[in-house]
């Protein structure tokens, strides 16, 4: 079974600092990982993802993640936060090859609980 | 183009009464997933549907729900009779067709279900 843990409810930050939304995962296999963003009334909203290659990915909005694949962590970063980047954030994992058995099952993403950002003015 | 649009925003029903939700896709996107959040918790996979055939439903809570994705388009969400245990936020996604497990998928705003 493969499960993703955002350690932080929330995380504080002020306008212009760097900023950190932990992410580890657990999968059998590879994973894919991936961030979304949800702001209040919408729906979710795709960041970034790692597939294979560069361990750090560059996504929307100046965030960027780390794949690093011996602490299974994928953490989401912004050298300089803005209020605008308050939000809850998903960090989401999928096993490259599907369930064990080769049925293809768990086609859905697995989430996290989220972490609200709040960036301080 | 347009996003993942679904239908109602908000539902508020009883106990033991049927709701439908509806989820229309990407055009194009042939694959089309329902997922939920109940209050504070994790979004759970329910299913998937590739055009018009269940793929993986192996997170179908139980068989009051019921989806639908006739002709491969929208999809149909119903659950049927509801229980206080269903509120929660609905969302759909669709990720475009044969690319495989690493495309993203796109979401729906959801829809808000409130059981009394």
């Amino acid at each position: 079974a493969q499960s993703v843990a955002q350690p932080e409810d929330q995380v504080n930050v002020a306008e212009g600092n760097p900023l950190t939304v932990k992410c580890t995962y657990s999968v059998s296999g590879n994973p894919y990982l991936f961030w979304y963003v949800q702001y209040p009334n919408r729906g979710l909203q795709f960041l970034l993802k790692y597939i294979t290659g560069d361990n750090l990915v560059k996504g929307s909005y100046g965030f960027e993640a780390e794949f690093n694949k011996s602490q299974t962590s994928f953490h989401l970063k912004k050298p300089s936060a803005l209020v605008s980047d308050s939000a809850l954030y998903f960090c989401a994992v999928r096993d490259i090859r599907g369930t064990a058995g080769g049925r293809g099952g768990a086609d859905g993403l697995t989430f996290g609980k989220g972490t609200h950002l709040i960036i301080q003015p | 183009e347009a996003g993942v649009t679904q239908f109602p925003s908000h539902s508020v029903i009883e106990k033991g009464q049927t709701v439908t939700l509806r989820c229309d896709p990407i055009s194009g996107h042939d694959n089309l997933y329902w997922y939920r959040r109940v209050m504070g918790k994790e979004i759970k996979f329910l299913l998937h549907f590739v055009k018009e055939s269940k793929q993986d439903e192996s997170g179908m809570p139980n068989n009051r729900f019921l989806a639908e994705r006739t002709g491969g388009t929208y999809s149909t969400l119903k659950v049927q009779p509801a229980e206080l245990e269903d509120s929660g936020v609905y969302f759909c996604a669709s990720s475009h067709g044969l690319a495989g497990r690493s495309n993203e998928q796109f979401f729906g705003p959801g829809t808000r279900l409130t059981v009394l």
